[in-house]
């Protein structure tokens, strides 16, 4: 199986901040990696698919990079609604598996 | 627009099963598989198996084989999630997911098991 490792598993930020957030496969994926934003007992939200590309109706403001086993979503600005945890998964082969999380918290 | 709607929560006892519904609107049920994925209390997300849109074809993580049945009613654009044997560690929130990118998610289902 391809375990999933985020970093940090959780961060503190002020509104403006740039949050980064990095993922590392245990095994090379290309670009078969999708990023996720959950708020307390909502359902995950797609926020970026194949690595970079942002997923319609999510602001500019995210954006995705990487490719083989070292990946970074970054928030350039973050905003009160961006709040929440975040999860990296790959979708390379089965099981699908998914990252630890990061929960960004406001400072 | 597309929505994944599941039924409601349950209670088991331990060594029961559950079997948790997924019903979709918006979008052509045929076109995309149905995958499911679970949350634990505090725990990460976890990928269980998927169903193949166009077929009956389905594949299952090995943590849950020979315990999980995913199955679909394709006239009633109706995806299901069968879960023996259940013990405590089973609690969680259930999700169907569909969508050419894990796009759609369902409400989730909590999946209480307690004697």
């Amino acid at each position: 199986d391809i375990q999933m490792t985020q970093s940090p598993s959780s961060l503190s930020a002020s509104v403006g901040d740039r949050v980064t957030i990095t993922c590392r496969a245990s095994q090379a994926i290309s670009t078969y990696l999708n990023w996720f934003q959950q708020k307390p007992g909502k359902a995950p939200n797609l926020l970026i698919y194949a690595a970079s590309t942002l997923q319609s109706g999510v602001p500019s403001r995210f954006s995705g990079s990487g490719s083989g086993t070292d990946f970074t979503l970054t928030i350039s600005s973050l905003q009160p609604e961006d709040f929440a945890t975040y999860y990296c998964q790959h979708i390379y082969s089965t099981p699908l598996t998914f990252g630890g999380g990061t929960r960004v918290e406001i400072k | 627009q597309v929505q994944l709607v599941q039924s409601g929560a349950e209670v088991k006892k331990p060594g029961a099963s559950v079997k948790v519904s997924c019903k979709a609107s918006g979008y052509t049920f045929t076109s995309y598989a149905m995958h499911w994925v679970r949350q634990a209390p505090g725990q990460r997300l976890e990928w269980m198996g998927w169903i193949n849109g166009g077929d009956i074809n389905t594949k299952y993580s090995q943590k849950f084989q020979g315990r999980v049945t995913i199955t679909k009613d394709t006239s009633a654009s109706t995806a299901y999630m069968e879960l023996s044997s259940l013990r405590s560690e089973d609690t969680a929130v259930y999700y169907c997911v569909s969508g050419a990118n894990f796009d759609y998610w369902g409400q989730g289902t909590l999946v209480t098991v307690s004697s």
